[in-house]
């Protein structure tokens, strides 16, 4: 069992709608959540980055995070077609420097 | 502005070749970490480096080398001896301390083999 599990879609949705995307994780030890989004051929940019359990918002933005059932959700409200990306979940861990650990990442796209 | 940079965007290996991947930063973090892409694979760790003239082995690190000589420069050698070497290269850095900080990304390095 791959310690990160993500479905890698992909994901079509019409402009304006709620996106939810989804993580789940085997590792209690991991502390930090992130969420970052790739455009193709571009580095991971990120997008939320949260430690406790609970919501985080920023912009159309919510990142939630519940520690007891080991998963992680990115909501985005009112979806544009510059949000057709990948979306990766990534968390660290103090050991091993605090490298992260990714799923393999949600194809997005978002149609006019 | 600050940032980090990889060079080059594309860089192709003749069979038996060693290739080298740059990545420099000026934003003064501590660590810096090399982690591949394949697709449908997500990214996995080759080395990660939290301090100048130390580094540690990640998931992937056979068939490459790092040096870390100088706070800001994190290089990243293929070597011969990796077999499967067609992927696309990240960097990434962050700050260290009591306080973990998220990574930030480089626009990474695509190389193929000839």
């Amino acid at each position: 069992q791959k310690e990160v599990e993500q479905d890698p879609g992909p994901l079509s949705v019409p402009e304006g709608a709620i996106v939810s995307l989804n993580c789940t994780y085997s590792n209690s030890a991991f502390q930090y959540f992130m969420w970052y989004r790739q455009y193709s051929r571009k580095g991971p940019e990120l997008l939320m980055y949260t430690y406790s359990s609970g919501n985080k918002e920023d912009g159309r933005f919510t990142a939630q995070v519940d520690k007891s059932s080991k998963y992680i959700s990115l909501f985005i409200r009112d979806s544009q077609p510059s949000d057709s990306a990948t979306y990766l979940c990534a968390m660290s861990r103090i050991l091993s420097g605090y490298a992260l650990n990714f799923g393999k990442g949600t194809s997005l796209l978002v149609t006019p | 502005d600050g940032g980090i940079t990889q060079s080059p965007k594309y860089l192709f290996r003749k069979e038996g070749q060693n290739v080298t991947l740059s990545c420099e930063q000026n934003l003064n973090h501590d660590a810096m970490y090399w982690y591949r892409q394949d697709p449908g694979q997500g990214l996995r760790l080759i080395y990660y480096s939290q301090i100048v003239n130390d580094f540690q082995k990640g998931d992937i690190a056979e068939g490459y080398s790092v040096s870390r000589e100088k706070k800001e420069s994190f290089p990243l050698t293929v070597t011969s001896a990796q077999k499967n070497p067609t992927a696309f290269y990240l960097c990434a850095s962050t700050v260290t301390g009591a306080s973990n900080q998220p990574q930030h990304f480089g626009d990474g390095t695509r190389l193929s083999i000839l």
